[in-house]
């Protein structure tokens, strides 16, 4: 079945990296665009970054911007976020997520149907 | 950036009653090239990612209950559960996907009374 499953999350210092991914399974991953959206704890929804289906066209937070950088394998079916110059207030649970449809076409806007089960990055000293 | 407001914080609904929450936009988030509502409702429940339900403001998702609605346009827009039970406890998303950055809102904490 359609699976996003996320992995490489944990405790790191402040000022350090860190890259986590996202393993898809079940459709087509090379059609759909992807994104990342975290949630810090007892907090709410935070998006954070997309990716067009090719890896062409990015788009970022402004709180991430400069710091992270969102990529994909689609031959590894395989979607990262780089982290640099983590902060405490990166500290999240991380999810990466699929545009409902598939759509070869950039600058698409769609709802997020497919939600991995997220890997948390502590960012503390 | 568009800014998306939900109301209430919380909520506390009876079993078997209607429970409704709301969300405003900053701005418009109705596409006139194609008259669709960028808006997207998701529950969350705890120690679960998000799930889809609702999308283009009222087009419901595949397999979600159809107590479940969404209605408004341009910037005022509604989730309504037609009559409350219990597995309906959650916290519910509104999202806007006219534009990035895609922006939530804070989140309405659905409860049993």
């Amino acid at each position: 079945q359609v699976q996003l499953g996320e992995s490489g999350g944990g405790v790191v210092q402040p000022g350090t990296s860190l890259t986590v991914s996202c393993a898809a399974s079940g459709f087509t991953f090379s059609t759909y665009a992807m994104h990342w959206v975290r949630q810090a704890p007892g907090k709410g929804l935070e998006w954070v970054a997309s990716i067009s289906y090719d890896g062409s066209d990015k788009s970022y937070a402004d709180s991430v911007k400069g710091r992270f950088t969102i990529s994909r394998d689609n031959s590894e079916n395989t979607l990262y976020l780089q982290m640099s110059s983590l902060r405490v207030e990166d500290t999240a649970v991380y999810y990466c997520a699929r545009d409902r449809e598939a759509t070869m076409v950039r600058g698409v806007k769609l709802p997020l149907d497919i939600w991995g089960q997220g890997t948390m990055v502590t960012v503390s000293s | 950036d568009i800014v998306m407001t939900q109301s209430p914080d919380s909520l506390a609904v009876s079993l078997g009653e209607r429970a409704t929450i709301n969300c405003k936009s900053s701005q418009s988030v109705l596409y006139s090239s194609n008259n669709k509502n960028y808006l997207a409702w998701y529950q969350q429940k705890p120690g679960q990612p998000p799930k889809l339900l609702i999308y283009w403001a009222s087009t419901r998702e595949s397999g979600v209950p159809d107590r479940f609605s969404g209605s408004g346009s341009g910037t005022d827009f509604t989730l309504t559960v037609s009559s409350l039970q219990a597995e309906d406890v959650a916290v519910y998303y509104c999202q806007q996907y006219y534009t990035t950055p895609y922006t939530f809102g804070q989140g309405t904490k659905l409860e049993i009374k």
